[in-house]
């Protein structure tokens, strides 16, 4: 157990619906990033919060969208869903330090069906 | 740009055999490296990962990994695996910069296990 945990675990959505899917971080740790994982992929990078500020995007639009809390805890916002949104939408948290890449350790990750 | 090519769609191993799964990376310095693994419809946990020093690292699991430059890769092993082993594995790299940055994975190894 990694203590990162994610909500909900699953979720069904039609086009052009809006999803928030949420992440609790480890204890200590003060920077998450979310990755998405379509079906028979490896992860892709979505975007990283560190501090309450976003700390790098990867190749996704601007309808994606996230927060990070005070407490360190993010949300992932996706607007006007589309098919190929449909993925395992996967967190990760990790400790932003002076001593370079830091381990990333992941949630078990939201499901999203969008019909 | 870096990236992570992992060869082997999917392997067939026999229950107490040994395993090598391959990982080559593209990257103009040493990237720090990650092994991942993901059992059906879970998130992702740590195996190992190697940042610099001895070139091969222990793992969880009866795990290992061997980090050869000259060879950009980093094989991930295991002298008997069980069935429990069955699971998609994920090679990653993160570059070596200061801060937090994402993780580049590849597309994956589904590892079957048959008794």
């Amino acid at each position: 157990e990694t203590g990162v945990t994610q909500s909900p675990t699953h979720l069904i959505k039609t086009r052009g619906q809006q999803v928030t899917l949420r992440c609790s971080s480890q204890s200590g740790h003060n920077t998450v990033s979310w990755y998405q994982q379509a079906l028979g992929q490896g992860p892709q990078f979505i975007f990283q919060y560190y501090r309450e500020e976003e700390n790098g995007r990867g190749n996704f639009p601007p309808r994606f969208s996230g927060l990070q809390f005070p407490n360190y805890s993010s949300e992932l916002n996706v607007n006007a869903l589309e098919l190929d949104d449909s993925a395992l939408y996967l967190c990760a948290s990790s400790l932003e330090g002076l001593a370079g890449v830091e381990t990333q350790y992941f949630g078990p990750g939201t499901r999203l069906l969008v019909l | 740009a870096q990236s992570v090519t992992q060869p082997d769609i999917h392997i067939t191993v026999s229950e107490g055999a040994s395993l090598e799964l391959r990982c080559n990376y593209s990257y103009g310095a040493t990237p720090y490296l990650f092994w991942y693994v993901q059992s059906p419809g879970q998130g992702l946990q740590l195996l190992l990962k190697y940042f610099s020093g001895d070139t091969l690292v222990q793992g969880i699991k009866g795990f290992e990994a061997e980090f050869k430059r000259s060879q950009s890769s980093f094989n991930l092993r295991k002298p008997s695996v069980h069935w429990s082993d069955a699971a998609e594995y994920f090679c990653a790299v993160g570059p070596t910069l200061s801060g937090n940055t994402p993780l580049v994975f590849g597309k994956g190894t589904r590892l079957s296990v048959i008794a």
